[in-house]
C-alpha cells in the first residue's frame, strides 16, 4: 500500500521562525511535490523534485525552498515564517513511469503567529 | 497558460438527486484529467482519471474536448458522497494543476 508520512500534523511557529516540514515516502517514487490548500484557492504547486537533489519551482515559489537529499525524502523550508504562510502543507510523490496518478499524505497544519 | 475551473464552491443536494460536478480547464495539448476527493479528515485521494473511463462509486467523467469540460457526474446522491471534490490536469513533469475545488454536500 502506498504510504506518504508527514510527521507533523500541526504546527504552531511565531513569525520570523525557520520552519521544517518533513515528508517521507516508501514506494521509491522518482517524483514528489509540496502543495499548499486554502479554501477557496484549491491547492497550489510550490515545489517539485524529479529525481535527488533535483528541484523546480512551482507556482508559488516566494518565501520557500526545498531539499531532496535522499530519493524517500522531501523537505519544505520556511526560512522566515509570515502569517500569510498558515495555511494546510500536502506532501504528495507519484510513480512516473506508472501513470500520473499522485499520492498524497495526511497534510500538516501550520499556524504563524 | 494551463488552467483549471470549478465554479461551483459548494454544491448541495438532497440524497438521490442527481449530481454533477463542473470542471472546465484550458490547455495546449492532449491534457490528462483526474478527479480527486477528500473526505473529512481523510487524506485527498484520486477517484478517477479519464483514461480510464472507469466509474468509482457511481461516478463518472467524460472528457469533452470540445467544450474543454470533464464534469464528474452521479445518477443519485448519497450522504457519504460528501467531501471536497477537486479537478485536476497534469502539466510538464507530471505535475498536477488543481482546481479551486466545490465541496458537496448531501442532505438526508
Amino acid at each position: 500500500d502506498v504510504k506518504v508520512t508527514q510527521s507533523s500534523r500541526y504546527l504552531v511557529k511565531r513569525t520570523g521562525e525557520k520552519v521544517f516540514l518533513e515528508c517521507v515516502q516508501d514506494m521509491d517514487h522518482e517524483n514528489m511535490f509540496w502543495y499548499r490548500q486554502d479554501p477557496g484557492l484549491g491547492l497550489r504547486l510550490i515545489y517539485f523534485s524529479y529525481d535527488v537533489k533535483m528541484k523546480e519551482k512551482g507556482d508559488i515559489p516566494e518565501g520557500y525552498s526545498v531539499s531532496r537529499e535522499k530519493k524517500e525524502r522531501f523537505s519544505l523550508i520556511l526560512e522566515s515564517a509570515s502569517t500569510n504562510q498558515t495555511s494546510m502543507y500536502l506532501c504528495a510523490s507519484q510513480d512516473r513511469n506508472s501513470g500520473n496518478t499522485i499520492y498524497f499524505g495526511e497534510g500538516s497544519w501550520l499556524t504563524v503567529v | 497558460a494551463q488552467r483549471v475551473t470549478q465554479p461551483e464552491k459548494l454544491l448541495s443536494v438532497f440524497k438521490g438527486a442527481p449530481v454533477e460536478l463542473k470542471c472546465n480547464y484550458s490547455y495546449s495539448g492532449s491534457p490528462e484529467l483526474f478527479w480527486y476527493v477528500q473526505y473529512s479528515r481523510q487524506r485527498l485521494q484520486l477517484l478517477l482519471r479519464h483514461i480510464s473511463r472507469e466509474s468509482i462509486k457511481g461516478f463518472t467523467a467524460d472528457l469533452n474536448k470540445g467544450e474543454t469540460s470533464f464534469h464528474l457526474k452521479k445518477p443519485f446522491a448519497q450522504e457519504e458522497d460528501s467531501a471536497m471534490y477537486y479537478c485536476a490536469i497534469s502539466g510538464g513533469y507530471n505535475k498536477l494543476i488543481f482546481g479551486a475545488g466545490t465541496r458537496l454536500a448531501v442532505h438526508p
